[in-house]
This record gives C-alpha cells, structure tokens and sequence, in this order.
C-alpha cells in the first residue's frame, strides 16, 4: 500500500519569498493534518481536514499561512511571505477515522529554509 | 501550560538498561493516547496506542494513568536501535486532533 506522499523534500527559500508543498494522503483516508516540526521540538499541529472540510485551524498563522484540499484527497500548503521563524519540517499525515482514533500516518516531510 | 509535557532528555543508558518516559496532559477530556517513535531526520511513526488497562509489546509497556493524567512508557533491555525521539500524543475526546509532546531523546550506548 502506498504511504503518504509529500513534495518537495526540500526547498530553500528567502525570506518574504513564497513557497507551496504538497501532500497525496493515503487512499481512502478522509482526515489529512499538517504539522510544523522545528528542530528539538515535537510536531505542531497547523490544520486538520475532514474530507475537504476544515475542522481544525486553531495554530495555522493565517495571515502568511494558508491551506486547502480539494476533492477531499491532495492537499496543498502555502506560506506567503515567509519568515525566518518558518524554517522547520512540514509533515503531512492522515488516518482512517471511524469510531475512534486510528494510527495516523506520516509522510517523509518537506523540509524548509528559510535564509 | 502546554496541553502534552514531556521531560525533553537526552536519557543516555547502557544497552540493556531499563529505562522509563512520564508523559503529563492537561486535559482531564482526553480520551486516546499513543506513543510515537521517530528516528533522526525521519517521520514519526506509531510505537504503540495506551489503554487504560496498560499493554506491552516486547520490551515496550505503556501505562495509563488518568487520576494524575500521566502515560508512561518502559523499555527493557534496551538494544542500540532504540536510540530515537519517543513522542507522547494525545487525543481529546470527540475530535481526532493529535497532539504531541516535544519528544523525549534516548540514546542507549554500547
């Protein structure tokens, strides 16, 4: 079965640049979540789909930050312009939500610098 | 106060030490709970989920503690390939929103 799938791996931008990263879930799992993990820190939740519905964006910096999934399946996340405090590891998961809480899946991440 | 407290290490053992990570949440509506394992510049993966009754894989035991809202979990024996960032997550009840600790560092020694 095929796992999570992110692009690109890495990408170096400078600041007030934008940049766009993108992640292909598992199939068939509705809820997608991208997380921001700086270095020494644990992942940070920025926004959970349901399906191609928001249900969390709580953390997501929405001035800079934005994200969308449409059709309910790729997802893809903007940083407009970004800052030097952007620079950090942006995983993307998603799970098989059904009753209760399943495993949740990662894909390898997309790592970001921002100079 | 953050939601998931975890001690950030670095726990330095011997191999076949037992070594043991306390875990703290905040909020007493927190229904699932989970011990994720990540490797040096690699994505977390699932270690093991925590039930309320406590459950062991292995080497690997994970106990509930609701009535001071704390999880923990036991390595014993460790081996070199243990040596990785344990994650604590949590789970509030009615929502599928994973929350993380800031890992915990283990490095085991030969």
């Amino acid at each position: 079965e095929a796992g999570v799938a992110q692009s690109p791996r890495y990408k170096i931008i400078e600041k007030r640049q934008s940049v766009a990263f993108w992640c292909n879930p598992i199939s068939g799992h509705a809820t997608l979540y991208w997380y921001q993990q700086i270095l020494g820190q644990g992942p940070k939740l920025l926004i959970q789909f349901q399906n191609n519905g928001v249900v969390d964006d709580s953390q997501l910096p929405k001035d800079r930050f934005s994200a969308e999934r449409l059709k309910g399946v790729d997802s893809t996340l903007k940083i407009q312009p970004a800052k030097l405090e952007d620079s950090a590891v942006y995983l993307c998961a998603s799970s098989f939500t059904s009753g209760s809480a399943g495993e949740l899946f990662f894909g390898e991440g997309s790592r970001l610098t921002v100079l | 106060r953050k939601e998931v407290e975890q001690d950030p290490g670095p726990f330095n053992v011997p191999e076949g030490a037992t070594v043991a990570f306390n875990c703290t949440y905040s909020n007493s509506a927190s229904q699932s709970f989970f011990w994720y394992r990540q490797d040096c510049r690699k994505e977390p993966k699932l270690l093991m989920s925590v039930y309320s009754s406590g459950n062991e894989d292995g080497r690997f035991t994970a106990q509930l503690n609701r009535a001071s809202q704390y999880i923990s979990l036991l390595i014993r024996d460790s081996k070199l390939s243990d040596s990785a960032t344990y994650l604590c997550v949590v789970i509030t009840s009615g929502t599928y929103k994973y929350i993380f600790g800031t890992g915990t560092r283990l490095k085991v020694l030969a």
